[in-house]
């Protein structure tokens, strides 16, 4: 089964507004990573946060991770039209095979 | 550097026909996978490698055969195609020290079988 369920599955904001997609996992893990997929293309890597970080920025993108609950949270302030795309978050298990499993994704739109 | 490239694009195949789908990176990369994507399922690792000569199974490993016999090299082969296989399948490389490294992809390609 999967590491990472996604919530919301599809959220839908206007261009301005702030987006945040959630992410939670099942097993301890080294670091989760947020990728974003655009329509008919490969991943992308947005940011990876450790076990160790509570939050971590990256330009408008601010993620947190909570190691006790098993979650993490991806914000994307003042999104853009070209924000609009497939957001996964993907765990490196703990047991540092390598393995990087990614969880069901959630779909954000952005309207102008 | 290309990253991670991926060849077919797109492919038609019928029940019991075999192929490979290839994979090649130049990045050097230790770490090589495979992922299958499909609706609502997200991505599913079907095999990986930590390194050339060394192989191991993801999450969806059934109907699948992978080797690394090159850094560069990890492809990917169907050895009888069946309809449940329809899907998106993508590469993804990335270097092993301490596997703290993002994940490059490839474009993905997308297999029907009918």
């Amino acid at each position: 089964s999967q590491q990472g369920e996604e919530d919301p599955q599809a959220l839908s904001i206007q261009e301005g507004e702030n987006a945040t997609m959630n992410c939670s996992y099942k097993t301890s893990i080294n670091n989760l990573q947020w990728y974003r997929q655009n329509s008919g293309r490969g991943l992308v890597h947005l940011i990876l946060i450790r076990s160790n970080e509570r939050e971590k920025h990256s330009g408008r993108l601010r993620v947190t991770l909570d190691t006790s609950k098993k979650s993490s949270s991806l914000l994307i302030t003042a999104s853009r039209a070209a924000d609009t795309a497939s957001y996964f978050c993907a765990t490196d298990a703990r047991s540092n095979t390598g393995k990087l499993i990614f969880g069901q994704g959630t779909t954000l739109q952005v309207k102008p | 550097n290309a990253g991670v490239t991926q060849t077919p694009k797109f492919q038609v195949l019928k029940t019991g026909q075999s192929m490979t789908l290839q994979c090649a990176q130049d990045m050097n990369h230790e770490y090589m996978s495979w992922y299958r994507q499909d609706p609502g399922m997200g991505l599913r690792l079907i095999h990986y490698s930590v390194g050339a000569g060394i192989t191991d199974q993801g999450e969806v490993p059934n109907g699948y055969n992978v080797s690394r016999s090159t850094t560069e090299d990890f492809p990917l082969r169907l050895l009888s195609a069946a309809p449940s296989q329809t899907s998106v399948y993508f590469c993804a490389s990335r270097t092993g020290q301490g596997f703290t490294s993002p994940l490059h992809f490839g474009n993905g390609t997308r297999l029907t079988v009918t």
